[in-house]
């Protein structure tokens, strides 16, 4: 049983340039979301997803884009890297939407730099 | 709207001491609360977690964390700190962005250092 599983787990970006985050989870979770952390402020949701086909923004969503084709899969797009962007990218996948089921379930996380 | 408060970006203590973490939120409705921690290099993991069946919570590796009402608090302590404990904590609240309990709202963390 894998969990969470993220790619890549480093990676050095252009600016202007884009990629593809990927997270995929095999334990049936519903919700996925995708957090960036920096040092300092802690983790601050970027976008989620309630189910397949569904997303749905979080308290930073510019600059980022999320698809959820395959309920097992969620993944985190940056169209044109910037600077700002260069952070630890964490996904996390939950089994409930009632908060007192919730428990998340992480990723071990992406290091992102964008030059 | 929720919010979380850690106090303390770095906290230090010895080998064998006690670890007290401190968590304060702010919340409108009944809050679930939580502890997560995180080990270098790697993703988050549940603590603990409070749901309002009892306030005072029991956790994993010997934590335990005290949900008090009157003071919106959910300090995090442990009485015998070992070099494993060493790593960061986060405190969360649900209830974040879009309305989905699901979603949390961390604090910034507390980074635990321990000395032999």
């Amino acid at each position: 049983n894998a969990g969470v599983t993220q790619t890549p787990k480093f990676r050095v970006l252009k600016t202007g340039q884009s990629m593809t985050l990927l997270c995929a989870q095999d334990m049936n979770h519903e919700y996925m979301y995708w957090y960036r952390q920096d040092p300092g402020m802690g983790l601050r949701l970027i976008h989620y997803s309630v189910g397949e086909g569904t997303t749905a923004k979080g308290e930073v969503p510019d600059g980022y884009n999320v698809s959820r084709l395959k309920k097992q899969n969620f993944l985190l797009g940056l169209e044109s890297a910037a600077p700002s962007q260069t952070s630890v990218y964490f996904c996390a996948s939950g089994n409930s939407d009632r908060g007192e089921n919730e428990k998340l379930f992480f990723g071990s996380g992406t290091q992102l730099s964008v030059l | 709207a929720q919010s979380v408060t850690q106090l303390g970006s770095h906290v230090s203590v010895s080998e064998g001491a006690l670890v007290l973490l401190r968590c304060n939120y702010s919340s409108s409705v009944p809050p679930y609360l939580f502890w997560y921690v995180q080990y270098p290099n790697q993703g988050l993991q549940l603590l603990l977690k409070y749901t309002s069946a009892a306030t005072l919570v029991k956790g994993i590796n010997g934590f335990e964390a005290e949900f008090k009402k009157s003071e919106t608090s959910f300090h995090l302590t442990k009485p015998s700190a070992h070099m494993s404990d060493a790593a960061e904590y986060f405190c969360a609240v649900s209830g974040g962005p879009g309305g989905s309990q699901g979603n949390l709202i961390f604090g910034k963390g507390t980074k635990l250092s321990v000395k032999p």
